[in-house]
């Protein structure tokens, strides 16, 4: 149980261009999702929660006309990078919530290179 | 905000040998700290987690331990085995208002060498 998945699992792009990153929590419902940026060898940090029905709550210094979120149903979250640079190269990783985000799980993650 | 360090940063033990890892948080109103697994390029997989009112919890090999007090907690691992090499990381859990979140602690790389 508590499976998420993410898709794709890698996509390159050119810059300027626009990239959407799909998290589906595939056996239950998640209240809410998650988003974060990994760089290689770092932490997870994250950039934004987000509820179903409602605005995302960005993490301070995370451009929110710049990564779109968009959380549709209580098991689909979308992530959109806007005009998407190489400094937006990352891995970035999706985890779905329940228990009010006390346990998450996470999805594979999606490996973006722009360039 | 919340803040949590981890240390060593990396770690590398002799198979079988037993491996601890720490973390300390700063916000004394962190209520939830899990610990995940991650190998390279995947997903990290929640290995073993703890409340605030408990102290001390075991799962087979692994173990964490609470010290409320001080604001640290640590993962233990005994008996290690290659398939234990990866990055683990820390968390806490912080209020955010309705939902709760988690800020990780920096990794710890452990190598298991058979």
């Amino acid at each position: 149980g508590a499976v998420v998945s993410q898709h794709p699992s890698w996509v390159i792009c050119k810059s300027g261009t626009s990239v959407k990153i799909e998290c589906r929590s595939l056996d239950f419902q998640a209240t809410t999702m998650f988003w974060y940026r990994q760089f290689p060898k770092q932490s997870l940090m994250l950039m934004a929660t987000s509820n179903e029905g409602s605005k995302a709550t960005y993490e301070q210094g995370v451009e929110k006309d710049k990564f779109l979120i968009n959380h549709a149903s209580l098991t689909l979250s979308t992530l959109t990078v806007t005009s998407a640079h190489p400094e937006d190269s990352s891995f970035y990783i999706c985890s779905a919530g329940v228990g009010g985000g006390y346990e998450q799980y996470f999805g594979p993650g999606t490996r973006l290179t722009v360039t | 905000g919340e803040n949590v360090e981890q240390h060593p940063s990396t770690l590398s033990v002799q198979e079988g040998d037993s491996a601890v890892i720490k973390c300390t948080y700063s916000d004394s109103a962190s209520n939830y700290f899990p610990w995940y697994k991650q190998e390279l390029g995947k997903r990290p997989q929640l290995i073993i987690d703890i409340r605030s009112n408990v102290g001390e919890k075991k799962d087979q090999r692994i173990a964490v331990t609470l010290n409320k007090t001080a604001k640290h907690f640590s993962l233990h691992i005994t008996e290690t085995q290659p398939e234990d090499s990866a990055v683990y990381f820390c968390a806490a859990c912080i209020s955010g208002g309705a939902t709760n979140k988690l800020i990780f602690g920096t990794g710890t790389l452990l190598a298991v060498q058979p």
